[in-house]
């Protein structure tokens, strides 16, 4: 199963609402996670089962889609949530990836 | 809290071999699955293999299928990726992670451990 990421990458500033999409060749119900990377850095867990906020993961991350289509929406950017991020499907052998994207301060 | 500390990782010539090592702590025995992922500039993130916590199953991606075998020791809590010819293009750092499989994401990362195939 291949993930599409969009955009590859983003600029915004602080305050501000962004969306990333996540799109499946093939429907994965709900088996979809998100991940943020900081540079240097392992990822860490955001959201799974598209939706579902990791404990410790501040409200402002939500995660919504199912089948094909997913979106990662960030509001009221911080200064500490430019990084990269990942969606990744659990449907699946293999778990794949999608490419990333890399969310960067305008 | 799960903590993963990963080792064994270094410079090795194409065809050459290599072990990783994972040490787990806090973890609890159950059908939880343990992860190997590898991350390149060249493919991005890749997920490379997994096996059940108890040990009864094990899966892996089709390019290291024959090449690189996971297995666990729950005695010891240790994860190892075995990895024999090793080629170029396995070159990326290596991440053991909680979670992949049966639905579940990786919850616990840890810091990676850098696998160079070089001549």
């Amino acid at each position: 199963i291949q993930l599409t990421q969009s955009p590859s990458s983003l600029s915004a500033s602080v305050g501000d609402r962004v969306t990333i999409t996540c799109r499946a060749s093939q429907g994965i119900n709900s088996y979809l996670a998100w991940y943020q990377q900081e540079s240097g850095k392992a990822p860490k867990l955001l959201i799974d089962t598209a939706s579902t906020l990791q404990s410790g993961v501040p409200s402002r991350f939500s995660g919504s889609g199912s089948g094909t289509e997913f979106t990662l929406t960030i509001s009221n950017l911080q200064p500490e949530d430019f990084a990269a991020y990942y969606c990744q499907q659990l449907q699946s052998y293999p778990p794949t990836f999608g490419q990333g994207t890399r969310l960067e301060i305008k | 809290e799960v903590h993963l500390v990963e080792s064994g990782g270094g410079l090795v010539q194409p065809g050459g071999s290599l072990r990783l090592s994972c040490a787990a702590s806090g973890l609890t025995f159950n059908t939880d699955w343990m992860s190997w992922v590898r991350q390149s500039p060249r493919d991005g993130l890749e997920w490379v293999a997994n096996i059940r916590q108890d040990g009864s199953e094990t899966h892996y991606v089709d390019s290291v299928k024959g090449r690189f075998t996971v297995s666990i020791d729950n005695v010891k809590n240790l994860v190892y990726l075995q990895m024999n010819s090793l080629r170029v293009e396995d070159t990326a750092v290596y991440y053991c992670t909680r979670g992949i499989g049966s639905g579940k994401a990786a919850n616990a990362w840890g810091q990676g451990t850098l696998v160079t195939v070089s001549s």
